[in-house]
């Protein structure tokens, strides 16, 4: 099984609300990703935690606020955004940090 | 300089043809290679590692020369089903850390 699920699969947002991401993974992997991406570009990375704790973070406003409580699940909290963070958000797991990388589905965000 | 450079394309070709796109890296360290497909909308996903000694899944074949830092994506008898964005993705040693190229987009007209 190389399934990685993400919840909601769409989020329409206010600037002022306050919502999360959820990303799980159950393949026992220990490398766990936040990507944002924007149309018709690759993916951007935002965030990685490396066997539950954050080890890149890629210069990502704190407005985004990324949560691992455990080794299957990743959290991205999100707060006060701006209609620039409308995109597609992916989560991706690896066994390693250069083994396959899989992909959830992705959550499209919509900042109004 | 980027760290992944690809032909954002769009390769238009016939059902049929045989199409093959190239992925520069500029990091001689770069450890793990990877193409991954896109359809719009969608997310990436795994087509295909990419090894030294090349490895080949049916229509698809791809390689990897370390000297020259460039892989390879060679596909034959295109579907119209291959059209998507394919993606070049390197990952170094010692980072959690994936490059990604631009992405290249294919169409596959009947």
């Amino acid at each position: 099984d190389t399934e990685v699920t993400q919840t909601p699969k769409h989020l329409v947002m206010g600037m002022t609300n306050k919502k999360s991401l959820k990303c799980e993974q159950h393949m026992g992997h220990r490398a766990m990703y936040w990507y944002k991406q924007k149309a018709k570009k690759p993916p951007e990375l935002m965030f990685v935690y490396s066997y539950e704790k954050l080890s890149i973070n890629e210069s990502v406003p704190s407005r985004f606020s990324p949560e691992c409580p455990n080794s299957s699940l990743l959290n991205l909290h999100l707060h006060a955004l701006q209609p620039e963070d409308s995109a597609l958000y992916l989560c991706a797991s690896s066994q390693e940090g250069t083994d396959t990388q899989y992909f959830g589905p992705g959550t499209r965000l919509t900042v109004l | 300089r980027k760290e992944v450079e690809q032909d954002p394309g769009p390769f238009n070709v016939p059902e049929g043809a045989t199409v093959a796109f190239n992925c520069t890296y500029s990091n001689s360290a770069s450890q793990s290679f990877f193409w991954y497909r896109q359809d719009c909308r969608k997310e990436p996903k795994l087509l295909m590692s990419v090894y030294s000694s090349g490895n080949e899944d049916g229509r698809f074949t791809a390689q990897l020369n370390r000297a020259s830092q460039y892989i390879s994506l060679l596909i034959r008898d295109s579907k119209l089903s291959d059209s998507a964005t394919y993606l070049c993705v390197v990952s170094s040693y010692n980072f959690n850390k994936f490059y990604f190229g631009s992405g290249t987009k294919l169409n596959v007209k009947p």
